[in-house]
Formats: structure tokens, C-alpha cells, sequence
């Protein structure tokens, strides 16, 4: 249980151009998500938390109209980079959480690699 | 002073050693704590989930959290090749919904 699906898995795209990755929970309904990124040997950075049906919650520093998401059902949430640039090649990890009492564990994804040429 | 400290090693041991993990926080506010493990290019996989102080075992591997000292570890008995991998600790303060603030992740290598 408790399976959590990203697509793509890798992408390689141009630079001004946009990308989306899907976020998938396939066993269980995900009241919230979380967007991480990773650069090589660092942690995971927390980018927004998505609540079904609300808007997200950006944390300080990441640009919310070049990283738009969206959460729209209680098993899909999507991370749209607008606008790509060299800089935003990444690893991007997204995860889920029941968001229930007793049920805080966070379950992620195998991650996306985004490459912008 | 970061929230979360984590050595980032690398930590090499031979197969069969025990090997001891370690986080410190600074935000006594946390109640919740988790060791993910992540192989290179994937996701993190949960392996132990705690709330407040004390142990937890499943199989190999035992979480200790230490509220007072601020300080949770995670060991792991007869460490095997797959074992190798990055090992981060994370924590939040809340229940359910919340943000996990992430350890820098310790790089394990146990060679056979």
C-alpha cells in the first residue's frame, strides 16, 4: 500500500519552453501533497504543499507563477515549470499524505529528472 | 543554526557491522520522526515512523528518539550490501498534513 507515482520520470526539454509532471497517490486518497527538489548530494527542499481544491502554499523563494501546481483531485496533483531555464534541471520529488489524525506519514515518489538544454 | 543537522559522511562499514545513524534538531517543537532511505535517482522510502520519545524496532533496523537531548538515531543490525544508500531523517511538528523539515541525508556504503 500506500503508492505514490510521478510522471515522467526524466525529461529533457529547451529552454522557454514548459514542462508538467504528474503526481500520482494509487492506493489511497492524498488530502495533501508536497513538491520537493533535490540537487546532487543535497536534501530535499520543500517547494509548495497543495491541499485538494485550495491554492498551494509556496515556501519563501520559489516563484509561483513559474512553478504552478495543481491538485485538483484527491489523487493527482501536477507541478508545471513555465518558462524552463538551465537552472531549474532538477530532481523533483513529489509526496503525499493521507492528512488525516494518526496517518501523518509522507509517501514519495520515485522523482522526476528534469534536464533543460 | 540549521533546524535539522545531519553528518553527510560517507560512512563506510563492512557487512554485518552496526551501524548507528544520527540527527540533532534545534525546534523542540517536534513531535513526529522519520528515517527515509534513498537510493540514488529515486524517491525516499519511509522506513520508521515515531512519535515523541523512544524506541521503535521493525526487523533490523530500531529508531530512538531523545526529546530532552534533541537527538533521534536509527540503527541497523547485520548491515548488508543493500543497505547502501542515503539515509535522511525527517521531522514536522504537527499531525497530519504538514511539511517535513529533512536531515542533509547520511551516504551509507557496506561493502561485502
Amino acid at each position: 500500500g500506500a503508492v505514490v507515482s510521478q510522471h515522467p520520470s526524466w525529461v529533457i526539454c529547451k529552454s522557454g519552453t514548459s514542462v508538467k509532471i504528474e503526481c500520482r497517490s494509487l492506493d489511497f486518497q492524498a488530502t495533501t501533497m508536497f513538491w520537493y527538489r533535490q540537487f546532487p548530494k543535497q536534501s530535499l527542499m520543500l517547494m509548495a504543499t497543495s491541499n485538494e481544491g485550495s491554492k498551494a502554499t509556496y515556501e519563501q523563494g520559489v516563484e509561483k507563477d513559474k512553478f504552478l501546481i495543481n491538485h485538483a483531485s484527491l489523487t493527482l496533483s501536477t507541478l508545471t515549470v513555465t518558462s524552463a531555464h538551465p537552472e531549474d534541471s532538477s530532481f523533483y520529488i513529489c509526496s503525499a499524505s493521507q492528512g488525516v489524525e494518526g496517518k501523518n506519514e509522507q509517501y514519495f515518489g520515485p522523482g522526476t529528472r528534469l534536464t533543460v538544454t | 543554526q540549521k533546524e535539522v543537522e545531519q553528518d553527510p559522511g560517507p560512512l563506510s562499514v563492512p557487512e554485518g557491522a552496526i551501524v548507528s545513524l544520527n540527527c540533532t534538531y534545534s525546534n523542540s517543537a517536534f513531535q513526529y520522526f522519520m528515517w527515509y532511505r534513498q537510493y540514488s535517482r529515486k524517491g525516499p522510502e519511509l522506513l520508521m515512523y515515531t512519535y515523541s520519545s523512544g524506541n521503535k524496532e521493525d526487523g533490523r533496523f530500531t529508531a530512538q528518539v531523545d526529546k530532552s537531548s534533541k537527538y533521534i538515531s536509527l540503527f541497523i543490525r547485520d548491515s548488508q550490501p543493500s543497505d547502501s544508500a542515503t539515509y535522511l531523517c525527517a521531522m514536522s511538528r504537527y499531525q497530519a498534513g504538514t511539511a517535513l523539515i529533512f536531515g542533509k541525508g547520511t551516504t551509507l556504503s557496506v561493502s561485502s
